[in-house]
């Protein structure tokens, strides 16, 4: 069954510091991964998707993504207050109808 | 304006009991979804169906059925509620294609007492 593996669980990081996510698929056949943010009693929003390996930036978001490894993280600089969330890490196969969600990593951007 | 409207926004049900959550979405996608997530379980994926025809389903139960009247529609009935049903009920929607990510509505949460 795919599985999508996140870490840590939960992560605190000073105003201004640096936060690293991490993500990991059991499934050989995935493609596709995207990256979520979902502030508290809000529905999930569509950050970052990567679906080559290397890199990609957008502002203060970097994600990686080694397709060898089924391994994809997410960093963000500078971060604030406001990046506080539950951070999802999804992925999907070629040609499948099923988004498949981790269970998530909890960030707290302490002022 | 939402473009993915579910209804209603919160449901209390008894136990036993039938509820049917409703989904429309004005993006012009092909494909939907139903996920759930509660504080038990993360984000769940529970069915896909793309031009109104079921595509995945990933739950056991019966008592979840989907219902496709329009291809913007996919509405969810669920019967003899329990309490273990308690959660919140998320409909997405993508163009049909690999690479497009699923955009969420704001969800139903649903209570069973």
């Amino acid at each position: 069954q795919q599985k999508v593996q996140q870490s840590p669980e939960s992560l605190i990081v000073p105003e201004g510091g640096m936060a690293s996510l991490n993500c990991t698929s059991s499934d050989r056949n995935v493609d596709y991964f995207w990256w979520y943010r979902q502030h508290s009693g809000k529905s999930p929003k569509m950050l970052m998707s990567i679906f080559s390996n290397g890199e990609k930036e957008e502002g203060r978001f970097t994600v990686h993504l080694n397709k060898a490894s089924l391994h994809t993280s997410l960093h963000i600089r500078d971060s604030q207050p406001s990046d506080s969330a539950l951070y999802l890490c999804a992925a999907s196969k070629i040609g499948g109808y099923k988004v498949v969600f981790g269970s998530g990593t909890r960030l707290l951007v302490s002022p | 304006d939402p473009k993915i409207i579910q209804k209603p926004k919160y449901l209390v049900a008894v136990t036993g009991s039938e509820k049917i959550l409703i989904c429309e979405q004005y993006l012009g996608h092909n494909a939907m979804y139903w996920y759930r997530q509660s504080a038990k379980k993360p984000l769940e994926f529970m069915f896909s169906y793309s031009y109104q025809k079921l595509m995945d389903n990933q739950t056991a139960s019966s008592r979840f059925q989907p219902q496709s009247s329009k291809k913007n529609h996919l509405d969810l009935q669920i019967t003899a509620l329990k309490p273990d049903d308690s959660a919140t009920y998320f409909c997405a929607s993508s163009q049909d294609r690999n690479n497009q990510a699923p955009l969420f509505g704001e969800g139903t949460r649903l209570s069973v007492l």
